[in-house]
């Protein structure tokens, strides 16, 4: 039973690069998450799909963001035009939606974004 | 707007003793609450939940308080190894828009042998 899988673990990049990560969900899962984590705060929720569909975007997720999930299964989640301000953990998470009450989401291990 | 707040950022406990974290919440709305566990530089790791219609659930060392009224919930560890030294986060969602968790910032805990 393989979890979430992220990639890449790490990337530095200089300000005004473009980045991608990658997220395969658990296989089952119909639900996937993206998260940012700052330094000493929790995981801050930036969007989510249901299988293929974009349901819904946190106002934290500017224009220079974009994510997909083509197929409903892997997702990508890019950055254009990188601040220093986009220093942080991207974090993706997986849940098998059964209604809306009750779902558990697992997250995979983050991909670390510096901006220098 | 923090709704889900744990106001203790650190908690050092003895060895085989309990460990109590804290997390309060403001939003009437939530109704299925969760605890995860972070290593540095590893993603969080689900632990344990609950939902708004229990108020206690149990899984091995690992017990989740629910105080509705009061909007506090509690994870007790027990007893305590040094392995369980971590940042615990605890996470809410809303039934009716049960797609977005809110998380609160994490209580960093310390074990000491």
């Amino acid at each position: 039973d393989t979890g979430v899988s992220q990639n890449p673990r790490h990337k530095i990049t200089k300000r005004g690069q473009n980045v991608t990560f990658r997220c395969d969900p658990i296989s089952e899962h119909n639900r996937l998450y993206w998260y940012r984590q700052t330094l000493g705060q929790g995981p801050e929720f930036l969007t989510y799909f249901q299988n293929e569909a974009q349901l819904e975007k946190s106002r934290l997720l500017s224009d220079r963001f974009s994510a997909e999930r083509p197929k409903g299964s892997f997702s990508t989640l890019e950055i254009q035009r990188t601040e220093q301000g986009d220093s942080a953990m991207y974090l993706c998470a997986s849940s098998l939606a059964q209604g809306a009450f009750g779902n558990t989401i697992y997250f995979g291990e983050g991909s670390w974004l510096t901006v220098v | 707007d923090q709704q889900v707040k744990q106001n203790s950022p650190s908690l050092s406990v003895q060895e085989g003793r309990i460990s109590i974290l804290n997390c309060d919440y403001t939003n009437s709305m939530f109704d299925y609450f969760l605890w995860y566990k972070k290593y540095p530089a590893e993603g969080p790791t689900f632990l344990i939940s609950i939902s708004s219609i229990k108020d206690k659930n149990e899984d091995g060392r690992f017990t989740v308080f629910l105080n509705k009224s009061a909007k506090h919930l509690s994870l007790h560890i027990v007893p305590s190894q040094p392995g369980d030294s971590a940042v615990y986060f605890c996470a809410a969602s809303a039934g009716n828009t049960g797609n977005q968790f809110y998380f609160g910032t994490g209580t960093s805990l310390t074990v000491i042998p």
